[in-house]
């Protein structure tokens, strides 16, 4: 079972901010979340990722709630090259390690 | 830095074929996996390499296999090609075993491998 939730698609004007929501109410307490995405025909490209505070890199910031049960990936100035599915997961500790990628969210920057 | 290099980007083979996928991580991670996606399973684990020694397996026939060198360099191979194996195949990587813990971990992706089995 995916272990997050997101919504299906957004739309995001170019030059604005893109805030992508992601709800991990299961999470544990030393699980981290990590964002991705994917644009078309290419393999995921690393976004993000936090634990507990809000994390800022020069692709994006996310914002975790405090009681971690939520987080929102935030695109400062979106462009059209930001279109793509946006993957929110919670890693996986254990043996049998397997990253899951749920549906992700489609975003579409529009001109 | 150099990231994730995988080869080659587009191949098409026959049914009952086999094909060789080559994986180069970034430089100094040491642990590589490979994945496969498609549009109804979505991203699917198939193994974890790291020392050379395979560590993680997922749920996949023997008919896919794998293998890391010294340089942590990988390729899996998939024997008798099925019509169902047409997917994007993904290489990741990172710098320690992807089970261990650490914010440090981070797993970055290749551009993947488009096989097409007709």
């Amino acid at each position: 079972d995916a272990k997050t939730t997101q919504p299906p698609s957004m739309d995001c004007a170019e030059g604005r901010a893109a805030n992508l929501p992601c709800n991990h109410s299961t999470i544990s307490g030393n699980e981290y979340v990590y964002w991705y995405r994917q644009i078309h025909s290419q393999g995921p490209q690393y976004i993000i990722h936090g634990l507990k505070n809000n994390e800022t890199n020069e692709m994006a910031s996310l914002i975790i709630t405090e009681d971690r049960k939520s987080s929102t990936l935030i695109l400062p100035h979106a462009t059209l090259r930001d279109t793509a599915v946006y993957y929110c997961i919670v890693r996986v500790e254990g043996s049998n390690y397997k990253l899951t990628f749920g549906k992700g969210t489609l975003l579409t920057v529009n001109p | 830095k150099a990231g994730v290099t995988q080869t080659p980007r587009y191949l098409i083979k026959t049914r009952g074929q086999q094909v060789t996928l080559s994986c180069s991580p970034i430089s100094g991670h040491r642990s590589v996996s490979w994945y496969q996606q498609t549009p109804g399973q979505g991203l699917q684990f198939l193994f974890e390499y790291f020392s050379e020694t395979q560590r993680n397996k997922g749920n996949f026939p023997g008919r896919f296999s794998g293998r890391q060198f010294s340089n942590s360099r990988s390729e899996m191979n998939v024997s008798t090609l099925e019509l169902g194996d047409s997917a994007l195949y993904l290489c990741a990587s990172s710098r320690q075993l992807m089970t261990g813990e650490g914010s440090g971990n981070t797993i970055y992706f290749g551009e993947g491998s488009w096989l097409t089995v007709v």
